[in-house]
């Protein structure tokens, strides 16, 4: 079992709808990070958070310490949002992976 | 600002030849880190660095070797190249440990025949 699992792996929607992306982790952790990957392109990332929530602009990350969780949610997608999601945990002097979400935002 | 600049984009090699990947960072990081992407699965951390002249192995190191004789480069050599190798790989830097993101490169696509 790997240590980050996210869900789901592949996700289609429409222009306009309230996405969510999952993550469990099972380690210890000092931080979770979401990060967005685009076909061809590099990684950047979207937050950093140890605990409660952020938001920047269509983006919203939630962690639950306590459940080892954390979810991305996206308002109002576009087809821009089009892109993998990443969802990464820091234990100790590395950053360990989940597999990604594809999301596919369609016109 | 550069930030990390990762060379070449794309490269075919064949089975038992060597390359290197470059990876440069213009932040003044401290932290360096090559990860390996394969389809369907996260980054896996192949070897890091905390600082110049301080190298280590990560998670799948086998058939890599790196060298960090300053704060900005951190190469990735291949010396054999075997088809498991087939990959993307990433370069990614961190001004320090816990606490801190990374900046990643825009990745190498190398493929192995």
């Amino acid at each position: 079992k790997n240590e980050v699992e996210q869900s789901p792996q592949n996700l289609t929607a429409q222009e306009g709808e309230f996405i969510t992306i999952n993550c469990s982790y099972s380690v210890g952790i000092s931080a979770l990070h979401w990060l967005q990957q685009h076909p061809g392109g590099g990684i950047v990332s979207l937050f950093m958070l140890s605990s409660g929530k952020k938001k920047h602009g269509r983006l919203i990350a939630t962690i639950n310490i306590q459940e080892k969780h954390s979810s991305l949610h996206i308002t109002a997608s576009h087809p821009r949002d089009s892109a993998v999601y990443i969802c990464a945990v820091r234990a100790s002097n590395d950053m360990r992976f989940g597999a990604g979400t594809r999301l596919t935002v369609k016109p | 600002n550069a930030g990390v600049t990762q060379t070449p984009k794309f490269r075919i090699l064949k089975i038992g030849q060597s390359m290197t990947l470059q990876c440069t960072q213009d932040m003044n990081h401290n932290y360096m880190y090559w990860y390996r992407q394969d389809p369907g699965m996260g980054l896996k951390l192949i070897y890091y660095s905390v600082g110049a002249g301080i190298t280590d192995k990560g998670e799948v190191p086998n058939g890599y070797n790196v060298s960090r004789s300053t704060t900005e480069d951190f190469p990735l050599r291949l010396e054999l190249a075997a088809p498991s190798q087939t990959s993307v790989y990433f370069c990614a830097s961190s001004p320090g440990g816990s606490g801190y993101g990374y900046t990643f490169g825009s990745g190498t696509r190398l493929t192995v025949v």
